[in-house]
């Protein structure tokens, strides 16, 4: 059992650049998150997902800020116009439904990097 | 909204020994989950280990148990016989339970930790 995938795992942009993140979780976890994180830092929680339904965003979730997860299975995260506050880790994770035992556990992936310079 | 405080940013110990991170928690919620997670230098977070509020047994997973003291919204992770391998950032997390379906992640601001020879 693969774990939860994201790509690319760095990227360096110019400020006002778009850049987009993926995030492939688990294979039939339902439900996927993003969330960020700086260094020196706890991650902050950005969105969720269960299937294809973005079920809550953060406020830390500008309108320059999108994620989709179209058919309830990869998700991506999309910066756009980026800013140099926006360098942090960007984190996805996944969990299974509710009807399985670890059904409240969350898994993450490695991270991508983002560096706006 | 919950907050989750780890007071200690860093701590060391000696290979062998063991060692207690703290962590308090503050809700208004009867029913939630805690838990602890590793972030090696690789940063990848890993699952240590979990604890139901509903629960009065703490927690243990092989060398990792939790001392949960509900009334006192506290929630320790002891690690015995400490290894290298165990030198990491913990991070204490909350999750409120939503009709018995997990959801999003808070956490506390992590304590680093670095186990010596």
């Amino acid at each position: 059992d693969t774990g939860v995938s994201q790509n690319p795992r760095h990227k360096i942009t110019k400020r006002g650049q778009n850049v987009t993140f993926r995030c492939d979780p688990i294979s039939e976890h339902n439900r996927l998150y993003w969330y960020r994180q700086t260094l020196g830092q706890g991650p902050e929680f950005l969105t969720y997902f269960q299937n294809e339904a973005q079920l809550e965003k953060s406020r830390l979730l500008s309108d320059r800020f999108s994620a989709e997860r179209p058919k309830g299975s990869f998700s991506t995260l999309e910066i756009q116009r980026t800013e140099q506050g926006d360098s942090a880790m960007y984190l996805c994770a996944s969990s299974p439904p509710n009807r399985v035992v670890s059904g409240n556990t969350i898994y993450f992936g490695e991270g991508s990097w983002l560096t706006v310079v | 909204a919950q907050t989750v405080t780890q007071s200690q940013p860093e701590m060391s110990v000696q290979e062998a020994e063991t060692v207690t991170l703290s962590c308090t928690y503050d809700t208004s919620e009867n029913n939630y989950y805690l838990f602890w997670y590793k972030q090696p230098p690789s940063r990848q977070m890993i699952l240590v280990i979990r604890q139901e509020a509903y629960k009065q047994q703490n927690a243990t997973e092989n060398r990792f148990s939790v001392n949960f003291q509900k009334a006192a919204k506290s929630f320790s992770l002891k690690i015995s016989d400490s290894q290298l391998g165990d030198t990491a950032m913990y991070f204490c997390a909350f999750m409120k339970q939503v009709a018995g379906t997990a959801s999003k992640l808070t956490f506390g601001t992590g304590t680093r930790l670095q186990v010596t020879l």
